[in-house]
């Protein structure tokens, strides 16, 4: 079935630092691929997306490559700041299927 | 409301009571999702209405676990005979989906934190 791996947390960096957040998933045919990000007491909201091979998603300094090779859409930014530190959520939408499926979640904890 | 709307934020409920747990979409999205996110869990799937109808409800536990959605708005969540095992944090979210290119946004309320005693 379908699935998403995530880096286990919590990643700890000082701020400006560059920031990865490794994500590969399982998936039949060609899906579309998401991060959200949930702010401390926030819901989750959308912070970028790809939807084929080789697109590259951007939002607030964020960026994520969809790598069907690898199957991969690591999650990075060049200069972290304080303000980033939230738990960061990678999915996928299979196509036809109609719903997100999650992984576990990797809690970034930026210090000034 | 702009936004997805969800109540109760907290329940403290009894071992073996019943909760509902309600949500109101954002208007005009046609599909409605209900996910659960356990202490140090991802978001585990539980169900999804495309309008009243629910194509997947694979996600969904137990048979003591249900859900409707009438006139295609408002969802809600039924757990009966609740177990500890219930406590997490329910997210419900809603989306105006684009099916021919399988993207779009799901909008997620703050969520309804359950706590079985």
């Amino acid at each position: 079935g379908n699935s998403v791996t995530q880096m286990e947390g919590p990643v700890t960096l000082s701020e400006e630092a560059f920031l990865t957040i490794n994500c590969t998933y399982t998936a039949t045919g060609y899906p579309s691929l998401f991060w959200y990000v949930q702010y401390p007491g926030e819901g989750l909201q959308l912070l970028l997306k790809a939807t084929k091979a080789d697109d590259k998603g951007s939002n607030k300094g964020f960026e994520a490559t969809y790598r069907k090779e690898t199957t991969s859409f690591h999650l990075e930014k060049g200069s972290v700041q304080v303000s980033d530190s939230a738990v960061y959520f990678c999915a996928l939408s299979s196509f036809g299927v109609g719903k997100l499926i999650f992984g576990q979640g990797t809690t970034l904890q930026v210090k000034p | 409301g702009a936004g997805v709307s969800q109540s109760p934020s907290n329940k403290v409920t009894e071992k073996g009571k019943d909760v509902e747990l309600r949500c109101d979409p954002i208007s005009g999205h046609t599909a409605l999702y209900w996910y659960r996110q356990s202490l140090g869990q991802g978001l585990e799937f539980l169900i999804y209405f495309q309008g009243n109808s629910a194509p997947d409800k694979s996600g969904l536990p137990s048979d003591r676990f249900s859900a409707e959605r009438t006139g295609g708005s408002v969802s809600t969540l039924t757990i009966q005979r609740t177990q500890q095992e219930d406590s997490a944090v329910y997210l419900c979210a809603s989306s105006s989906w684009d099916w021919r290119k399988n993207t779009g946004e799901l909008f997620f309320g703050e969520g309804s934190r359950l706590t079985v005693l």
